[in-house]
């Protein structure tokens, strides 16, 4: 089975300033990585993926995160935040069996707090 | 496309009162879930379908909680008797893909339940 552990509750962070959230994982088995953001009142979106080749990976709103197996963490990274990025952030990890319905595993997310 | 649609967004109800939670995946996705989302245990997987079959339910709580998807289009997930600590927020979301092969959840707004 796999697990995830986001280390911060809470993040609070100056606009323009960079920014860092920590996920790690377990799993005896190699995996795929996520991060999923959740606005307020809405769903949660994909960020971000990791599957496969480059361990570092770009998604979308400038956020990246760099898959590093052998400290088995996935941190998400912004050079420069915006008051817009204040959010609910989710470490989300899966095996990567290639048969049989593999289930998303979800951490307990880390709020994002930009001020001014 | 419309994306995962859930109603209601919003339920306050009486313990002891049934509650249904409805959602419409988006058309041609085989796959639907149903999370619930809590502060204390964060986002917990309680059902999923695929190509309307239950498939593994193995996160629902208790026999309170029911969920069907009686075609490829709907599901309802219902509590019966609700308790106050089914409060939570209930997502609903939906993938398409072959098993083992990622496909992208795409998550709906959510219903937040109140149960007083």
């Amino acid at each position: 089975a796999q697990s995830v552990t986001q280390l911060d509750s809470q993040v609070p962070v100056f606009e323009e300033a960079p920014v860092e959230l920590r996920c790690n994982y377990s799993s005896s088995v190699s995996v795929y990585l996520f991060w999923y953001v959740q606005y307020p009142n809405q769903g949660l979106q994909l960020l971000l993926k990791y599957l496969s080749g480059s361990t570092l990976v770009k998604g979308i709103n400038g956020f990246e995160a760099e898959f590093n197996k052998s400290q088995t963490s996935f941190h998400l990274r912004k050079p420069s935040v915006h008051i817009s990025d204040t959010a609910e952030y989710f470490c989300a990890v899966r095996a990567a069996k290639s048969t049989g319905f593999q289930k998303l595993v979800f951490g307990t997310g880390t709020r994002l707090l930009v001020s001014p | 496309d419309a994306g995962v649609i859930q109603s209601p967004r919003h339920e306050v109800t009486e313990m002891g009162q049934e509650v249904t939670l409805r959602c419409k995946p988006i058309s041609g996705h085989d796959y639907l879930f149903w999370y619930r989302q809590t502060m204390m245990r964060g986002l917990e997987l309680l059902i999923y379908f695929n190509n309307n079959v239950p498939i593994d339910d193995s996160g629902m709580p208790e026999d309170r909680f029911s969920a069907k998807m009686p075609n490829a289009s709907f599901s309802t997930l219902k509590i019966q008797p609700s308790e106050p600590r089914d409060s939570a927020v209930y997502f609903c979301a939906s993938r398409r893909g072959p098993a083992g092969v990622f496909g992208e959840q795409f998550f709906g707004p959510g219903t937040r339940l109140t149960v007083l």
